[in-house]
């Protein structure tokens, strides 16, 4: 089964605080976004990143794709409360027709 | 202005009955998709057509039936509704190409009492 396991599922913090999420897969796969999602909405794209090694910035918040391809982080510097949202990594695999599998999400709460 | 829009956004429902989700793009993009996102907030996708053509196909009840009257359009239709198809229901559209980036609606959140 291609899961992709996504950690942690859930995080409160303090604003001014940093964090990180994984997400995780054991086979490769041809590209990763990062979606944010807000209560009552639809998920939001925040990046995708392609190549291995990769890094891509937005902000505050640093993406990440392993060398491999099999693994990406998110790693947000002084969490503000507007942070605060579901995180979900989406993978794709385009040679087999755009298979497409979501983690199981992080909840990330940042409190003033 | 809307990129891609659903209705309803809210659905209440008895058991047995059948209804419809409209879902509507005006992005230009060929791939049109339904996702079920449950209690525990997990997204899994159920359908997807690119030019009105069925494309993915995940193991999904056959009381579930997407019909695709043009590439801007996809609609879902539920029949004989269960408790267990409460959930949120989101349409997304991609370009295509390698990443397959995808913009979704806002969701209909579907009860079924």
């Amino acid at each position: 089964t291609q899961l992709l396991e996504q950690s942690p599922q859930f995080l409160s913090i303090q604003e001014g605080e940093n964090l990180t999420v994984y997400c995780n897969s054991s086979s490769v796969f041809s590209s990763l976004q990062w979606y944010r999602q807000e209560p009552g909405e639809g998920p939001v794209l925040l990046v995708t990143v392609v190549t291995g090694g990769e890094v891509k910035k937005l902000k505050r918040l640093t993406f990440q794709f392993g060398d491999a391809r099999k693994d990406s982080s998110l790693h947000i510097t002084a969490a503000q409360t507007g942070d605060t949202g579901l995180y979900l990594c989406m993978k794709a695999y385009y040679n087999q027709g755009g298979k497409l599998i979501f983690g199981q999400g992080t909840e990330l709460s940042v409190k003033p | 202005d809307t990129a891609v829009s659903q209705t309803p956004k809210y659905l209440v429902t008895q058991m047995g009955n059948d209804k419809s989700i409209k879902c509507e793009q005006n992005l230009g993009h060929d791939t049109m998709y339904w996702y079920k996102q449950d209690s525990k907030k997990f997204l899994k996708i159920m359908f997807s057509y690119n030019n009105k053509e069925l494309i993915i196909n995940e193991t999904v009840p056959n009381r579930f039936s997407p019909k695709s009257p043009d590439k801007a359009h996809l609609n879902l239709h539920i029949n004989s509704l269960e408790l267990g198809d409460s959930a949120v229901y989101f349409c997304a559209s991609s370009h295509g190409g390698i990443t397959y980036e995808q913009y979704f609606g806002p969701g209909t959140r579907l009860t079924v009492t």
